[in-house]
Protein backbone atom coordinates (compact mmCIF):
# COMPACT_ATOMS: atom_id res chain seq x y z
CA UNK A 1 0.00 0.00 0.00
CA UNK A 2 0.68 3.29 -0.95
CA UNK A 3 1.76 5.36 2.42
CA UNK A 4 2.71 9.14 2.37
CA UNK A 5 5.17 10.70 5.29
CA UNK A 6 5.10 14.28 6.81
CA UNK A 7 7.51 14.10 9.41
CA UNK A 8 7.62 18.26 10.46
CA UNK A 9 3.70 19.10 11.83
CA UNK A 10 5.13 22.72 11.83
CA UNK A 11 7.72 24.71 10.34
CA UNK A 12 7.84 28.71 10.02
CA UNK A 13 10.12 30.79 8.29
CA UNK A 14 11.15 34.61 7.93
CA UNK A 15 9.74 36.86 5.37
CA UNK A 16 12.21 36.65 2.12
CA UNK A 17 13.75 33.98 3.36
CA UNK A 18 13.87 29.99 2.12
CA UNK A 19 12.57 26.80 3.85
CA UNK A 20 11.94 23.26 2.19
CA UNK A 21 8.98 20.88 3.40
CA UNK A 22 9.98 17.14 3.36
CA UNK A 23 8.20 14.22 2.06
CA UNK A 24 9.18 10.62 2.09
CA UNK A 25 6.79 8.15 0.52
CA UNK A 26 6.58 4.05 -0.20
CA UNK A 27 5.36 2.62 -2.81
CA UNK A 28 6.27 -0.96 -5.25
CA UNK A 29 5.23 1.36 -8.61
CA UNK A 30 7.75 2.37 -10.58
CA UNK A 31 5.88 4.73 -12.34
CA UNK A 32 3.77 7.51 -10.49
CA UNK A 33 3.35 11.35 -9.73
CA UNK A 34 3.94 13.34 -6.74
CA UNK A 35 1.95 16.59 -6.03
CA UNK A 36 2.38 19.55 -3.63
CA UNK A 37 -0.43 21.01 -2.29
CA UNK A 38 -1.10 24.44 -0.63
CA UNK A 39 -4.33 24.65 1.86
CA UNK A 40 -4.76 28.23 2.76
CA UNK A 41 -7.56 29.23 5.67
CA UNK A 42 -9.71 29.54 2.99
CA UNK A 43 -9.44 25.68 3.31
CA UNK A 44 -9.25 25.38 -0.87
CA UNK A 45 -6.82 22.95 -2.06
CA UNK A 46 -4.47 24.47 -4.22
CA UNK A 47 -2.36 22.44 -6.83
CA UNK A 48 1.56 23.88 -6.45
CA UNK A 49 3.75 21.27 -8.00
CA UNK A 50 3.70 18.09 -9.51
CA UNK A 51 6.86 15.69 -10.43
CA UNK A 52 6.13 12.48 -12.80
CA UNK A 53 8.57 10.06 -11.29
CA UNK A 54 10.13 9.01 -14.37
CA UNK A 55 11.53 12.39 -15.03
CA UNK A 56 14.83 12.92 -13.59
CA UNK A 57 14.76 16.35 -13.20
CA UNK A 58 13.07 18.64 -10.44
CA UNK A 59 9.84 20.48 -11.28
CA UNK A 60 9.71 23.99 -11.05
CA UNK A 61 6.91 26.60 -10.25
CA UNK A 62 8.35 29.86 -10.19
CA UNK A 63 9.09 30.42 -6.41
CA UNK A 64 8.64 26.95 -5.97
CA UNK A 65 10.90 23.60 -6.40
CA UNK A 66 11.32 20.34 -5.67
CA UNK A 67 14.35 17.95 -4.56
CA UNK A 68 13.17 14.61 -6.32
CA UNK A 69 15.21 11.38 -5.00
CA UNK A 70 13.40 8.41 -6.64
CA UNK A 71 15.68 6.24 -4.88
CA UNK A 72 15.22 7.29 -1.72
CA UNK A 73 11.58 7.73 -1.99
CA UNK A 74 12.00 11.64 -0.97
CA UNK A 75 9.94 14.58 -2.19
CA UNK A 76 10.89 17.33 -0.58
CA UNK A 77 9.07 21.57 -1.49
CA UNK A 78 11.57 24.62 -1.93
CA UNK A 79 10.19 27.73 -0.97
CA UNK A 80 12.55 30.82 -1.86
CA UNK A 81 11.95 34.63 -1.06
CA UNK A 82 8.71 33.14 1.11
CA UNK A 83 5.80 35.63 0.96
CA UNK A 84 3.02 36.04 3.83
CA UNK A 85 0.48 34.37 1.48
CA UNK A 86 2.39 31.08 1.49
CA UNK A 87 1.13 30.87 4.92
CA UNK A 88 -1.02 27.61 4.58
CA UNK A 89 -0.89 24.07 5.17
CA UNK A 90 1.20 22.12 2.65
CA UNK A 91 0.28 18.39 1.79
CA UNK A 92 2.23 15.82 -0.21
CA UNK A 93 0.41 13.46 -2.30
CA UNK A 94 1.39 10.67 -4.53
CA UNK A 95 -0.60 9.05 -7.56
CA UNK A 96 0.05 5.87 -9.22
CA UNK A 97 0.40 6.52 -12.94
CA UNK A 98 -2.26 3.95 -14.50
CA UNK A 99 -5.59 3.71 -15.64
CA UNK A 100 -8.64 2.51 -13.21
CA UNK A 101 -8.02 2.89 -9.06
CA UNK A 102 -5.45 6.64 -9.46
CA UNK A 103 -6.91 8.59 -6.39
CA UNK A 104 -4.12 10.69 -4.68
CA UNK A 105 -2.59 9.29 -1.06
CA UNK A 106 -2.13 12.33 1.15
CA UNK A 107 0.42 13.19 3.97
CA UNK A 108 -0.94 14.35 7.02
CA UNK A 109 0.27 17.95 6.35
CA UNK A 110 2.53 20.95 7.26
CA UNK A 111 1.73 23.93 8.86
CA UNK A 112 4.19 26.68 7.29
CA UNK A 113 3.92 30.23 9.29
CA UNK A 114 5.72 33.07 7.70
CA UNK A 115 7.17 35.51 9.96
CA UNK A 116 6.83 39.45 8.64
CA UNK B 1 -11.65 28.96 -9.72
CA UNK B 2 -11.26 25.16 -10.34
CA UNK B 3 -14.37 24.91 -12.28
CA UNK B 4 -15.14 21.99 -9.71
CA UNK B 5 -18.60 22.81 -8.29
CA UNK B 6 -20.01 21.54 -5.05
CA UNK B 7 -22.97 21.97 -2.81
CA UNK B 8 -24.05 22.87 -0.17
CA UNK B 9 -20.93 25.11 1.28
CA UNK B 10 -22.37 24.55 4.48
CA UNK B 11 -24.45 21.96 5.85
CA UNK B 12 -25.89 21.73 9.42
CA UNK B 13 -27.87 19.16 10.46
CA UNK B 14 -28.96 16.15 13.61
CA UNK B 15 -27.61 12.79 14.77
CA UNK B 16 -29.42 10.04 13.12
CA UNK B 17 -30.04 12.31 9.76
CA UNK B 18 -29.31 11.72 6.26
CA UNK B 19 -27.45 14.16 3.89
CA UNK B 20 -26.65 13.93 0.32
CA UNK B 21 -23.57 16.30 -1.21
CA UNK B 22 -23.43 17.31 -4.47
CA UNK B 23 -20.71 17.79 -7.03
CA UNK B 24 -20.30 18.93 -10.76
CA UNK B 25 -16.63 18.10 -12.31
CA UNK B 26 -14.80 20.33 -14.52
CA UNK B 27 -16.34 20.11 -17.79
CA UNK B 28 -14.90 17.32 -19.77
CA UNK B 29 -13.26 15.36 -16.51
CA UNK B 30 -14.91 11.62 -16.03
CA UNK B 31 -13.21 10.87 -12.92
CA UNK B 32 -14.86 12.04 -9.51
CA UNK B 33 -13.00 11.66 -6.11
CA UNK B 34 -14.32 11.84 -2.70
CA UNK B 35 -12.36 12.77 0.12
CA UNK B 36 -13.21 13.56 3.74
CA UNK B 37 -11.12 16.13 5.65
CA UNK B 38 -11.60 16.52 9.76
CA UNK B 39 -10.33 19.01 11.59
CA UNK B 40 -7.02 19.69 11.47
CA UNK B 41 -6.18 16.26 10.07
CA UNK B 42 -5.18 15.07 6.62
CA UNK B 43 -7.03 14.47 3.52
CA UNK B 44 -8.88 10.71 3.35
CA UNK B 45 -9.88 8.89 0.52
CA UNK B 46 -13.44 8.07 0.29
CA UNK B 47 -14.20 6.92 -3.26
CA UNK B 48 -13.63 7.16 -6.94
CA UNK B 49 -16.00 7.28 -9.73
CA UNK B 50 -14.78 7.06 -13.56
CA UNK B 51 -17.86 7.27 -16.31
CA UNK B 52 -20.51 6.46 -13.65
CA UNK B 53 -18.37 3.46 -12.76
CA UNK B 54 -17.17 3.24 -9.24
CA UNK B 55 -13.35 2.76 -9.86
CA UNK B 56 -11.86 2.80 -6.17
CA UNK B 57 -13.38 2.68 -2.74
CA UNK B 58 -11.16 3.77 0.26
CA UNK B 59 -11.83 4.49 3.90
CA UNK B 60 -15.46 4.63 3.33
CA UNK B 61 -17.74 3.64 6.03
CA UNK B 62 -21.03 1.52 5.13
CA UNK B 63 -23.27 4.34 6.44
CA UNK B 64 -22.06 6.02 3.07
CA UNK B 65 -22.77 5.53 -0.37
CA UNK B 66 -21.95 7.27 -3.92
CA UNK B 67 -22.66 7.83 -7.39
CA UNK B 68 -22.02 9.47 -10.34
CA UNK B 69 -24.65 10.04 -12.96
CA UNK B 70 -25.22 10.10 -16.47
CA UNK B 71 -24.21 13.86 -16.72
CA UNK B 72 -21.23 13.24 -14.78
CA UNK B 73 -22.22 14.67 -11.64
CA UNK B 74 -21.91 12.94 -8.77
CA UNK B 75 -23.39 12.60 -5.09
CA UNK B 76 -21.98 11.81 -2.11
CA UNK B 77 -24.86 9.87 0.32
CA UNK B 78 -24.69 10.27 4.41
CA UNK B 79 -26.68 8.32 6.71
CA UNK B 80 -27.18 7.55 10.39
CA UNK B 81 -24.94 10.65 10.76
CA UNK B 82 -22.43 10.61 14.53
CA UNK B 83 -20.73 13.85 15.76
CA UNK B 84 -17.62 12.15 14.03
CA UNK B 85 -18.98 12.66 10.74
CA UNK B 86 -18.40 16.56 11.37
CA UNK B 87 -16.07 16.96 8.40
CA UNK B 88 -15.25 19.14 5.36
CA UNK B 89 -16.24 16.77 2.43
CA UNK B 90 -14.06 17.60 -0.88
CA UNK B 91 -14.72 16.51 -4.63
CA UNK B 92 -12.28 16.35 -7.41
CA UNK B 93 -12.26 15.80 -10.39
CA UNK B 94 -9.33 14.80 -12.98
CA UNK B 95 -9.62 14.52 -17.36
CA UNK B 96 -7.15 11.57 -16.92
CA UNK B 97 -5.01 8.90 -15.10
CA UNK B 98 -1.94 11.63 -15.79
CA UNK B 99 -3.36 15.01 -14.96
CA UNK B 100 -3.52 16.11 -11.61
CA UNK B 101 -7.20 16.51 -9.31
CA UNK B 102 -8.47 19.63 -9.01
CA UNK B 103 -10.43 20.33 -6.04
CA UNK B 104 -13.86 21.38 -5.41
CA UNK B 105 -14.71 24.50 -2.38
CA UNK B 106 -15.62 21.43 0.02
CA UNK B 107 -18.78 20.93 1.72
CA UNK B 108 -18.72 21.68 5.55
CA UNK B 109 -20.78 19.35 7.77
CA UNK B 110 -21.28 19.62 11.12
CA UNK B 111 -23.21 17.32 13.03
CA UNK B 112 -24.99 18.26 16.26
Amino acid sequence: AQTVTQSQPEMSVQEAETVTLSCTYDTSESDYYLFWYKQPPSRQMILVIRQEAYKQQNATENRFSVNFQKAAKSFSLKISDSQLGDAAMYFCAYRRRKAGANNLFFGTGTRLTVIP
Amino acid sequence: DSGVTQTPKHLITATGQRVTLRCSPRSGDLSVYWYQQSLDQGLQFLIQYYNGEERAKGNILERFSAQQFPDLHSELNLSSLELGDSALYFCASSVSEGSPLHFGNGTRLTVT
